[in-house]
């Protein structure tokens, strides 16, 4: 399976406190892309970020890739209760892969308040 | 942005029936347009590739006979699941990539 892995599978916190979900990924790669998943519903597109770049930001979150590990981390800061969803990388093939995305297992975020 | 509109987002068929969802870009035409299949508590998978005015490219594994494919503009492609059966129940999503990849709201199919 070309499937990524993501951890942890969930993730517990009280509001204010930062969630980071790690992302691993076994191609080459072109992209990476973070989306946000509410219950039951369709996908937001959070943040990408190229192969060729280490880090990203946009707004409370922060985006790092390691291409060298394959890995991704995103991080949000001061979460709020209405971070709570599911997230999930995805990633873009840098050959012969088209615009398709395999996307990880994903990470199940709960902001307490 | 482009806007994907997925229609029905909820729909409960019989056994053995057919349902067709429907992915509509509302902003975009849209040459290819990917549809997914997510199981409660999972990842996305990719099922197939819909191509405007050809045939459809399957993932392995994707039954193409069962999950019967259609993209007859370059607005709106359809994913029919024929002779539904409770296995099939599932949450679907289309997407469309343009500077980024766009989602539909989903469709939950139960099959009972």
């Amino acid at each position: 399976s070309q499937q990524g892995e993501e951890d942890p599978q969930a993730l517990s916190i009280q509001e204010g406190e930062n969630a980071t979900m790690n992302c691993s990924y076994k191609t080459s790669i072109n992209n990476l892309q973070w989306y946000r998943q509410n219950s039951g519903r369709g996908l937001v597109h959070l943040i990408l970020i190229r192969s060729n770049e280490r880090e990203k930001h946009s707004g409370r979150l922060r985006v790092t890739l390691d291409t060298s590990k394959k890995s991704s981390s995103l991080l949000i800061t001061a979460s709020r209760a209405a971070d709570t969803a599911s997230y999930f990388c995805a990633t873009a093939m840098a050959t012969g892969g088209g615009n398709k995305l395999t996307f990880g297992t994903g990470t199940q975020l709960k902001v307490e308040l | 942005g482009a806007v994907v509109s997925q229609h029905p987002s909820r729909v409960i068929c019989k056994s053995g029936t057919s349902v067709k969802i429907e992915c509509r870009s509302l902003d975009f035409q849209a040459t290819t347009m990917f549809w997914y299949r997510q199981f409660p508590k999972q990842s996305l998978m990719l099922m197939a590739t819909s191509n405007e005015g050809s045939k459809a490219t399957y993932e392995q594994g994707v039954e193409k006979d069962k999950f019967l494919i259609n993209h007859a503009s370059l607005t709106l492609s359809t994913l029919t699941v024929t002779s539904a059966h409770p296995e099939d129940s599932s949450f679907y999503i289309c997407s469309v990539f343009w500077t980024e990849a766009f989602f539909g709201q989903g469709t939950r199919l139960t099959v009972v």
